[in-house]
C-alpha cells in the first residue's frame, strides 16, 4: 500500500518567517494530496489540497507544491503567526476502485510559531 | 457545507460494557466514511472503511468483533466498541466527504474521547 513520509517531525520557526513540511509518497497511483491542520483536542481540518494534474496551488499564505517524477508535495506557510501553532498532517490518496476515498497520513510536523 | 458530527464527544464507561458512537454527515450524503483512532501525539491510524449497505473494510489488525461498523444510511455511520477496556481508551474520529465519482476532500467529525475505566 501507499506508504507516506513526513518532514521535519516539529518545526519551530520566529512570527513573520516562513515554514516549509515535505512529504513523500510511494504509491505511483495517488493522485489526491490534502493537508490538514489540527490543533490540541480537535479534529484535523482541511486546509489546502492539491490533485494531481496540477503543480501548485496557493490560498493566501498557505501553498502547496506538487512534484509527481519526485513523488513529494510541499507545504509553505508564509508570515507565520502565533496561531498556526499546530499539528499538520499530509497525507496521499490512490486512485482504485477498492480504496476509493481513503486517506494516508503522514506522521505529522509540530509547528510552533514564537510571537 | 462539508459538515460532519460526532456523538458524544466523550464518554467514560466501566470495563465490560460497550459503548456506541456516532458520525453523520449534515448536509451531504456519504456512501463511504472512514474511522480512525488516534492516540496522544500520534498521527491518524485508520480502523475500516464503513460502506453503506454492506460489510465494513477492516484494517489489518483491527478486530471487527470488537469494533462493530454499522452504515445504515446514507448520513449516519456508527462504531460500537464492545467489551471495553482500558486499552481500548484513545481518541476516536471520523471522516466523510461529499464527493462524488473519483477523488473529493474528506471532512472530519469533532472526535470521540473514550476513557475506559
Amino acid at each position: 500500500g501507499e506508504n507516506v513520509e513526513q518532514h521535519p517531525s516539529t518545526l519551530s520557526v520566529q512570527e513573520g518567517d516562513s515554514a516549509v513540511i515535505k512529504c513523500t509518497y510511494s504509491d505511483s497511483a495517488s493522485n489526491y494530496f490534502p493537508w490538514y491542520k489540527q490543533e490540541l483536542g480537535k479534529r484535523p481540518q482541511l486546509i489546502i489540497d492539491i490533485r494531481s494534474n496540477v503543480g501548485e496551488k496557493k490560498d493566501q499564505r498557505i501553498a502547496v507544491t506538487l512534484n509527481k517524477t519526485a513523488k513529494h508535495f510541499s507545504l509553505h506557510i508564509t508570515e507565520t503567526q502565533p496561531e498556526d501553532s499546530a499539528v499538520y498532517f499530509c497525507a496521499a490518496s490512490p486512485y482504485r476502485g477498492s480504496t476509493l476515498g481513503r486517506l494516508y497520513f503522514g506522521r505529522g510536523t509540530q509547528l510552533t510559531v514564537w510571537p | 457545507g462539508a459538515v460532519v458530527s460526532q456523538h458524544p464527544s466523550w464518554v467514560i464507561c466501566k470495563s465490560g460494557t460497550s459503548v456506541k458512537i456516532e458520525c453523520r454527515s449534515l448536509d451531504f450524503q456519504a456512501t463511504t466514511m472512514f474511522w480512525y483512532r488516534q492516540f496522544p501525539k500520534q498521527s491518524l491510524m485508520l480502523m475500516a472503511t464503513s460502506n453503506e449497505g454492506s460489510k465494513a473494510t477492516y484494517e489489518q489488525g483491527v478486530e471487527k468483533d470488537k469494533f462493530l461498523i454499522n452504515h445504515a444510511s446514507l448520513t449516519l455511520s456508527t462504531l460500537t466498541v464492545t467489551s471495553a477496556h482500558p486499552e481500548d481508551s484513545s481518541f476516536y474520529i471520523c471522516s466523510a466527504g461529499p464527493g462524488t465519482g473519483v477523488l473529493g476532500a474528506q471532512y472530519f467529525g469533532p472526535g470521540t474521547r473514550l476513557t475506559v475505566t
